[in-house]
């Protein structure tokens, strides 16, 4: 268990259509990042969030937006999705940026886009 | 973020001890070397992590070579449940990760 929890498990979502995904972090983790993983792929950066501000932005059009609650919950937005957002988005927290921290990874929410 | 290279997959018996190499030439001075493992359809699992000495916690060693250009993970005794895609990861500051492939262990019985 890694205190870090995600929802929904799966969903799937229509072309052109709008998703929000939803992680509640460790109590007292500060830092919250989201990870894009398709099939057979490494997980990859979309974005980090620090004390409810952007804190860095991986290859992502504006289309991925997201949200950090004062609770330690987030969200990822994705607007106008595409058959390639199917994937499985993953969330990770760690108590601040300083480095040398765990970070701790929920199971993921699985997207798939028809 | 600095670049790694791991073989694609790797075998080991099962009980036997297991090495996993990782090169991560450009790594820089400040960043972290982070394990993690990953099974299909689950999260990223914390294994290891160091910085300059090696390391060792219940599920595996970290030798980390002096120039930190490459580090190995150790697995003493591998276990079926050790399966998994093991990924080597250098972090600075900010803990934003950047998977490479990462390598596919495979346990014989």
């Amino acid at each position: 268990e890694t205190g870090v929890t995600q929802s929904p498990t799966h969903l799937i979502k229509t072309r052109g259509q709008q998703v929000t995904l939803r992680c509640s972090s460790q109590s007292g983790h500060n830092t919250v990042s989201w990870y894009q993983q398709a099939l057979g792929q490494g997980p990859q950066f979309i974005f980090q969030y620090y004390r409810e501000e952007e804190n860095g932005r991986g290859n992502f059009p504006p289309r991925f937006s997201g949200l950090q609650f004062p609770n330690y919950s987030s969200e990822l937005n994705v607007n106008a999705l595409e058959l390639d957002d199917s994937a499985l988005y993953l969330c990770a927290s760690s108590l601040d940026l300083t480095g040398g921290h765990t970070i701790y990874f929920g199971e993921g929410s699985w997207l798939t886009v028809v | 973020d600095a670049k790694t290279t791991q073989p694609n997959s790797m075998e080991s018996n099962e009980e036997e001890p297991v090495h996993l190499p990782c090169n991560h030439s450009t790594i820089s001075g400040t960043d972290y070397i982070h394990w993690y493992r990953q099974l299909p359809s689950q999260g990223p699992e914390y294994v290891i992590h160091g910085l300059t000495s090696n390391v060792n916690n219940r599920m595996a060693s970290l030798a980390i070579a002096e120039d930190r250009k490459s580090s190995t993970l150790i697995l003493h005794r591998a276990t079926l449940r050790d399966a998994a895609v093991y990924y080597c990861i250098p972090t600075n500051t900010g803990n934003q990760f950047y998977f490479g492939t990462g390598t596919s262990l495979t346990v014989i019985p």
